[in-house]
């Protein structure tokens, strides 16, 4: 089974610029999750995706970032424009609601944004 | 790097014992090292760091050990609360590349 994958692995862009980061979850997985990880902090939770919709965004940090999921299936997460202080690894998880297991998450490898 | 989570190993421990998370790391140039807690519904919480310089760093009801030897990270729990049940997963960083983060062991605290 494939896990969860995540484009680009590394982006480097200077401020003011945009960037569009993409996550693909496991296959039949409803529930998405975006992380991110700024500089020597820890992991913080941005936002929830239940299939197509915005469950819980409330880990946004501002107005230049903005969540799709179009269809339900992969996730873009867009920054525009990117400031310094954006710069940080950048996690999706994917979960299924209907496991028995519980709402386990399952991470992508993450991109790293830098920005200068 | 790898999506992690497929196999589940669980840890059930009485209330009030320690308990003892074991993780296995994969990168002997890893620097870098969290532990994290999962709770049922929500997103990973972190639980506390050690950076490979260290061997044991100490938190609140929780001490985290590093072997750099047999490249094994553990985490303590002392006095476990039914709180405490959660999924608890290791991540290691390697300096300027990303999370790799540990299968992740599911902790049950029994009354």
């Amino acid at each position: 089974e494939a896990g969860v994958t995540q484009f680009p692995s590394h982006s480097v862009i200077e401020k003011g610029q945009t960037v569009t980061l993409r996550c693909d979850p496991i296959s039949g997985h409803d529930n998405l999750y975006w992380y991110r990880r700024v500089m020597g902090k820890e992991i913080k939770f941005l936002l929830h995706f239940v299939k197509e919709s915005k469950q819980d965004e409330s880990g946004m940090p501002n107005n230049r970032f903005l969540a799709e999921r179009t269809g339900g299936t992969y996730s873009t997460l867009k920054v525009q424009p990117a400031e310094l202080e954006d710069s940080g690894v950048y996690f999706c998880a994917s979960s299924f609601s209907g496991s028995y297991l519980g709402n386990e998450q399952f991470f992508g490898p993450g991109t790293r944004l830098t920005v200068l | 790097g790898e999506s992690v989570g497929l196999h589940l190993p669980t840890l059930s421990v009485q209330e009030g014992d320690n308990s003892i998370i074991n993780c296995a790391y994969s990168n002997s140039a890893s620097d870098y090292f969290i532990w994290y807690k999962q709770e049922s519904g929500k997103g990973p919480q972190f639980i506390i760091d050690i950076r490979s310089n260290m061997d044991k760093r100490q938190g609140q009801r929780v001490t985290v050990l590093l072997n750099k030897t047999v490249k094994h990270l553990s985490l303590q729990i002392a006095a476990t609360q039914p709180g405490d049940s959660a999924v608890y997963f290791c991540a290691e960083e390697n300096y300027g590349q990303n999370f790799v983060f540990g299968p992740g062991t599911r902790l049950s605290v029994l009354p």
